[in-house]
């Protein structure tokens, strides 16, 4: 089984750039998630995906982050414009189900590392 | 806040020996889970254990978890170098999980 894709794996840009991340999540997950990991802490969810709907989004910054999951299969996260405290590595997750009382865990993929100067 | 908080936050021991970890939380949840994740990649995830289980077991791992306490453990047996990560709880509540601080795992050979 592939895992999940992300793509770049590393990126630096000047502060008040724009910048696109994308994840191609295991097929056939119906939950994909984008957080953000900014060194020395755990991972924080910026949006959940249930197939092509948007679940929750409470904790994306909406002035300069945006996401999308056209066709409920691949998804890309937008920082515009971007700020320094907006460096992290940035995660993709997929899951089969929705919710969390069912006994399966997420599938990270690798990550973007994301500098901003 | 949802999040679990994972103690010690660091931990340092030698190849051979077993390797525990801690993880708090503070609301009720439907089951948690432990990840690892090593320098610079994608975190894996290891086990999951539901609220009505009190022990689970996964080859040399080990997890503990006590409900009324809000608490959970890992224990990583015989430990090896590769052992070497950062080890994460996350607590499944409503349609989410989230995810603690972390331990810092070092396995000296």
């Amino acid at each position: 089984e592939a895992g999940v894709a992300q793509s770049p794996r590393y990126k630096i840009i000047e502060k008040r750039q724009s910048v696109a991340f994308w994840c191609n999540p295991i097929s056939g997950h119906a939950t994909l998630y984008w957080y953000q990991q900014i060194l020395g802490q755990g991972p924080k969810l910026l949006i959940q995906f249930q197939n092509n709907g948007v679940v929750d989004d409470s904790q994306l910054p909406k002035d300069r982050f945006s996401a999308e999951r056209l066709k409920g299969v691949d998804s890309t996260l937008k920082i515009q414009p971007a700020k320094l405290e907006d460096s992290a590595v940035y995660l993709c997750a997929s899951r089969i189900t929705f919710g969390t009382n069912a006994n399966y865990g997420y599938t990270f993929g690798s990550g973007t590392r994301l500098t901003v100067v | 806040s949802q999040q679990g908080e994972e103690d010690p936050q660091a931990l340092s021991i030698q190849e051979g020996e077993n390797a525990t970890m801690n993880c708090s939380y503070k609301t009720s949840i439907n089951n948690l889970q432990w990840y690892r994740q090593n320098s610079g990649r994608g975190l894996v995830h290891l086990i999951l254990i539901r609220s009505n289980e009190r022990e689970k077991h996964s080859g040399r791992l080990r997890v503990t978890l006590d409900t009324s306490k809000k608490s959970s453990s890992l224990l990583i047996t015989a430990s090896r170098a590769a052992d070497t990560a950062s080890y994460f709880c996350a607590t499944g509540s409503g349609n989410q999980f989230y995810f603690g601080t972390g331990t810092s795992l070092t396995v000296i050979p």
